[in-house]
């Protein structure tokens, strides 16, 4: 079945306490993106990665790190995660080109205490 | 700055009752319009697109959406709802330009379906 798995779905953690949300596609796509959903506020992009090795900031990268070190694989890093960066959390997958819809995990919801 | 804008943040509406939610952007550009759907504790799962062609759209469980170019608009319908419906629904838009698939969403619609 052709999926886009994030892990952790549920985080409760406390302030600058390092953590990783992994996200896998199995579709072989090129283009992999990370957004935050706030209420009232949709869906904006933290980062995004058009290839192996080959990532660029979104709107929103302050405070996030992000790697591409294999196509499947695209963590997002939250080396000393705020009180601010409590969201709704998904990762999306595509093939490249702006026509393509993008395919998204089922969200990771972050408590940042 | 390019925008999206999804005009009513929540949709009360009775099952069988037909409905439509409202979506403009702007932009002077051709683009390519996308609706998802978000069911509770779930994903966005793309409801329909619109990449050129009939500006008559049909997706899934129902909903179509019409492309209007000189209004900027996409807004979603369906003629019928019902209860599973209710779920938060968003506009996206791409090609405004910010990178590759950049996709820039609209706030959401949250449609409630009451009996």
């Amino acid at each position: 079945e052709a999926q886009v798995t994030q892990n952790p779905r549920y985080l409760i953690t406390v302030t600058g306490k390092k953590l990783t949300v992994t996200c896998s596609q199995n579709m072989n796509h090129e283009y992999m993106s990370w957004y935050r959903q706030d209420p009232g506020l949709g869906l904006r992009q933290i980062y995004y990665s058009m290839n192996v090795e080959v990532t660029d900031k979104g709107d929103v990268p302050e405070g996030y790190k992000v790697s591409r070190k294999e196509k499947r694989n695209f963590p997002l890093i939250l080396e000393s995660p705020s009180p601010n960066q409590t969201s709704l959390y998904f990762c999306a997958s595509s093939l490249l080109g702006e026509k393509e819809p993008q395919h998204f995990g089922d969200g990771t919801r972050l408590s940042i205490l | 700055a390019q925008s999206v804008t999804q005009l009513d943040s929540q949709v009360p509406v009775f099952e069988e009752a037909p409905v439509e939610l409202r979506c403009n952007y702007s932009s002077s550009v051709s683009v390519y319009l996308f609706w998802y759907v978000q069911y509770p504790n779930q994903g966005l799962q793309l409801l329909l697109k619109y990449l050129s062609g009939s500006t008559l759209v049909k997706g899934i469980n129902g909903f179509e959406a019409e492309f209007n170019k000189s209004q900027t608009s996409f807004h979603l319908r369906k003629p019928s709802v019902h209860i599973s419906d209710t779920a938060e629904y968003f506009c996206a838009v791409s090609g405004l330009g910010g990178g590759y698939n950049k996709l820039i969403f609209g706030a959401g619609t949250r449609l409630a379906v009451h009996p």
